[in-house]
């Protein structure tokens, strides 16, 4: 069966340091990997999406990068977070962008 | 620019009532999914509805696919406090995934 890791759960970051969030899929090969920013109780802002090893797609203008070395491994990357990256990253796994099978997220805050 | 409204945005209600969540659209979707998200946790797929006028139901909840694929319903049947959670609609359209807002659902004992 196929499993989804992202670590860490949960990461408090001065302004102005680096970041970078992992998150390996296991029990599937070639998958499309998602990156999400989720607001409180809200929807889900798709930040990038990848479907292969090092092809990013980037939905919205911002402070953060993707990068993906290998197939079954996504990383989400700041240089320099702002106070505004704060929230709530989801990685997601999916196949031909049908259903989206969801890690445990990260709570990011930066203070 | 493709949307999909959730409403309502947030519901509370007491054990044992019956309560419907609805997605809408104006874009016709290829298949539409249903997802419950626990706070602190990453959304859980419920169900997917493929064709038009489908009805799943999973225990006391019980998802409709619209006629024209355009939009969905979610139907609880006397709602327990397990239920709480963030239920999110999220629909295929042009090979993109097309999330709602979500509906926030407290049950209350």
């Amino acid at each position: 069966s196929q499993t989804i890791h992202q670590w860490p759960a949960t990461l408090v970051q001065p302004v102005g340091s680096p970041l970078s969030l992992e998150c390996t899929v296991e029990g599937t090969s070639n998958p499309n990997l998602y990156w999400y920013r989720q607001a409180a109780g809200r929807g889900l802002q798709l930040l990038f999406y990848s479907v292969g090893i090092g092809q990013i797609s980037s939905e919205v203008p911002q402070n953060l990068s993707a990068s993906r070395p290998q197939d079954r491994q996504f990383i989400l990357s700041s240089k320099k977070l702002l106070l505004s990256d704060s929230g709530f990253y989801l990685c997601a796994w999916g196949k031909m962008n049908t259903e989206a099978f969801f890690g445990q997220g990260t709570r990011l805050t930066v203070v | 620019t493709q949307l999909l409204e959730q409403s309502p945005q947030f519901l509370s209600i007491q054990e044992g009532e019956n309560l419907t969540v609805y997605c809408n659209s104006s874009s016709v979707f290829s298949s539409l999914q249903w997802y419950r998200q626990e706070p602190g946790e990453g959304p859980v797929l419920l169900v997917t509805v493929v064709t038009g006028g489908e009805v799943k139901k999973l225990k006391r909840l019980t998802f409709q696919f619209g006629d024209a694929r355009k939009d969905s319903s979610l139907h609880i049947t006397a709602a327990q406090p397990g239920d709480t959670g963030l239920y999110l609609c999220a629909g295929v359209a042009n090979y993109q995934l097309i999330w709602g807002a979500g509906t926030k659902l407290i049950i209350k004992p």
